[in-house]
């Protein structure tokens, strides 16, 4: 079975730019979450996507949005991005939801100059 | 809300050696899960353990949910051991996010 796969996995934006990332989860897990992870702030949940609908978000700007597709593919959006912005991404794929047994990507790992 | 606190915060081990890391919660928990996160950054599920105990290899953990607690052992350690552990908790009053601790960071010396 195909674990979670993340692309880009490396990449440089400039500030005021804006990124879009992707996650194919497990086969058959119909739930994304989405987490940023930085040094200081550790693990930081974004949100969550259930069968195509956010079901839980975290405490994050507007400027962090994401989606799902029928196929459990997800993606998310930063907008006008922000030297903040840098760090890792990650998504976990799950069968049940957020809080149930999670299975992470290798995260994309995002620069913002 | 609910706190997750781990420790020891560092720990540094010679290659051959075993290690127990704690993983202590505040309130009632759904389940409780360990993760490691290799040097290069992927967190690897290592166990789902809301109460009991489980072994996979030279892992294992125990929860003690009626004590709030989770360790996770690891004996025989290896240089692919190193890294950082994490828990994190499903808290019983939120259904949307697991509460996470501030991780243990481990370093195998060969």
């Amino acid at each position: 079975k195909a674990g979670v796969t993340q692309t880009p996995r490396y990449l440089i934006k400039t500030r005021g730019q804006q990124v879009t990332l992707s996650c194919s989860p497990i086969s058959g897990h119909r739930s994304v979450s989405w987490y940023q992870q930085t040094p200081g702030q550790g693990l930081q949940f974004l949100f969550e996507y259930f069968s195509e609908t956010q079901r839980n978000k975290g405490n994050f700007p507007g400027r962090f949005s994401g989606r799902q597709f029928s196929n459990s593919r997800s993606e998310m959006n930063v907008s006008t991005l922000e030297l903040g912005d840098s760090a890792l991404y990650l998504c976990a794929s799950s069968p049940h939801g957020s809080t149930g047994e999670l299975f992470f990507g290798e995260g994309s790992r995002l620069t913002v100059l | 809300g609910i706190q997750v606190e781990q420790s020891p915060p560092d720990l540094i081990l010679q290659e051959g050696a075993n290690s127990t890391l704690r993983c202590n919660f505040s309130d009632s928990v759904n389940n409780l899960q360990w993760f490691h996160q290799n040097p290069w950054g992927q967190l690897i599920n290592l166990f789902y353990i809301p109460s009991g105990t489980k072994q996979n290899g030279r892992l294992s953990a125990t929860t003690v949910a009626t004590e709030r607690y989770s360790l996770l052992y690891i004996s025989s350690s290896q240089t692919t051991d190193s890294g950082v552990y994490f828990c994190a908790a499903a808290p019983r009053d939120s259904n949307y996010q697991l509460i996470w601790g501030a991780g243990t960071k481990l370093i195998i010396k060969p």
